[in-house]
């Protein structure tokens, strides 16, 4: 099955550094690859999503690149600010076990920091 | 004005006992998901259902029974729970026409088994 690994665990930045998060993953029939934040206690919450018929896309202070040939995607945030403290979730999408549907698979999550 | 909702947000029961989890969607998505996030954070699929049809289930112990009666809903059974069942469970829907496209999750529902 799909296996999706995620880089750093934990990432502490100031406040208006940049952030850059990695995840590697093993189907080569991915082709959607979406980004998720979480606050704590709350629900995951899409910021960003990647289709494997781009490389490149950008909204406002967030970016997803991928590279299919090397099977990885990063998400990087510039300018980042207290608020950005979250725990974000890459993922890649399969089909089921069993053969059926069109599941995600998570990376493990990155618990980022931004300090004032 | 919610889009997806479950219910309950709190569940705190016995081990060996039976306990089941709702959510609804009012977004008109045809699939619908329930995810296990455990204490580490990970984030795991548990089962699927597109238009009520069971689509996609991960190697979920057969204590656990998904129903949709509608796809508007989909609920969660869970007999004889155990410790490890402790989790926060969410729900998710998404609209699958031709391509995956993003999921909306539910607030969760955290259940402790003690």
């Amino acid at each position: 099955g799909e296996n999706v690994e995620q880089h750093p665990s934990t990432l502490s930045v100031q406040e208006g550094d940049s952030a850059v998060i990695k995840c590697t993953y093993s189907d080569s029939a991915s082709n959607y690859f979406p980004w998720y934040k979480q606050e704590l206690g709350k629900r995951p919450q899409l910021i960003i999503d990647i289709r494997s018929n781009v490389g490149e896309k950008k909204d406002q202070r967030i970016a997803v690149t991928l590279n299919k040939t090397a099977k990885h995607f990063s998400l990087h945030i510039t300018e980042t600010q207290p608020e950005d403290s979250a725990v974000y979730f890459c993922a890649a999408n399969h089909k089921g076990i069993t053969g059926g549907g069109n599941k995600l698979t998570f990376g493990t999550g990155t618990q980022l920091k931004v300090e004032l | 004005d919610t889009a997806v909702s479950q219910t309950p947000k709190y569940l705190v029961t016995q081990m060996g006992n039976d306990k089941s989890i709702k959510c609804e969607q009012n977004l008109g998505h045809d699939t619908m998901y329930w995810y296990k996030q455990d204490s580490k954070k990970f984030l795991k699929i548990m089962f699927s259902y597109n238009n009520k049809e069971l689509i996609i289930n991960e190697t979920v112990p057969n204590r656990f029974s998904p129903k949709s009666p509608d796809k508007a809903h989909l609920n969660l059974h869970i007999n004889s729970l155990e410790l490890g069942d402790s989790a926060v469970y969410f729900c998710a829907s998404s609209l699958e026409t031709l391509h995956i496209n993003e999921q909306f999750f539910g607030p969760g529902t955290r259940l402790t088994v003690l």
